[in-house]
């Protein structure tokens, strides 16, 4: 079956650095994304990876590895306004979108 | 300004009784997009479109339709909900299936069944 995996809740503190990390087993592979969700609200895009190494974009990064079947988000300088929930998707080779369940970033003061 | 739009935002039924959503968009993508999401869990997809072309997902309830009149709009209706369909629903648009294309979902309509 399909399957992705990532921590269901992690904690850290405003100004440090985070990294939520997420495994898949898809039907093939075209493409692993990260979506942003703050509570009660809609997921937005963070980034995608469809080629192994890290993608920068600001304080988020995102890091991908074909073979192993891993990917993280590495978010930097956190702010309060990160809290949320950050989801893992991995595009199947249907071109469907399988999804995380999303992890649940709490930040300190 | 949103680019997807989805209405009502909270939808209050009764058991049983027949509840509509609606979602427009102005990004004249190709593929909307209808998902469930209970809370803490991923989004299920229910149906997407792929232009007029109607795609079921195979473990989507007949107690749920959809409609989609042209380009810009789409509707999901629960002929009859029951309790285990409280959750929100998003609307969600792309303008392709394939490679870096995005989802650009909307607000979501919460909807409570009593």
């Amino acid at each position: 079956g399909q399957n992705i995996d990532q921590p269901t809740e992690m904690t850290a503190t405003e100004g440090a650095i985070v990294q939520i990390n997420c495994t898949y087993q898809t039907s093939g592979f075209n493409g692993l994304f990260w979506y942003q969700q703050h509570a009660g609200e809609a997921p937005t895009f963070l980034s995608y990876n469809v080629l192994d190494g890290l993608e920068e974009k600001g304080r988020f990064s995102s890091f991908l590895s074909r073979s192993k079947g891993y990917s993280y988000l590495l978010l930097k300088e956190l702010q309060m306004k990160d809290s949320a929930s950050y989801l893992c998707a991995s595009r199947d080779s249907n071109y469907q979108l399988i999804w995380g369940a999303g992890t649940k970033l709490i930040i300190k003061p | 300004d949103a680019m997807v739009i989805q209405n009502p935002r909270y939808q209050v039924t009764q058991f049983g009784k027949p509840v509509t959503l609606s979602c427009s968009q102005t990004l004249n993508h190709n593929v909307m997009y209808w998902y469930q999401q209970k809370s803490s869990q991923a989004p299920k997809l229910l149906f997407h479109y792929y232009d007029k072309d109607f795609n079921n997902e195979a473990d989507t309830p007949d107690n749920f339709q959809s409609r989609r009149p042209n380009t810009s709009f789409c509707f999901l209706d629960i002929r009859s909900p029951g309790l285990g369909d409280a959750a929100m629903y998003l609307c969600a648009t792309s303008s392709g299936n394939s490679g870096a294309n995005v989802l650009t979902f909307g607000a979501g309509s919460r909807l409570t069944v009593l």
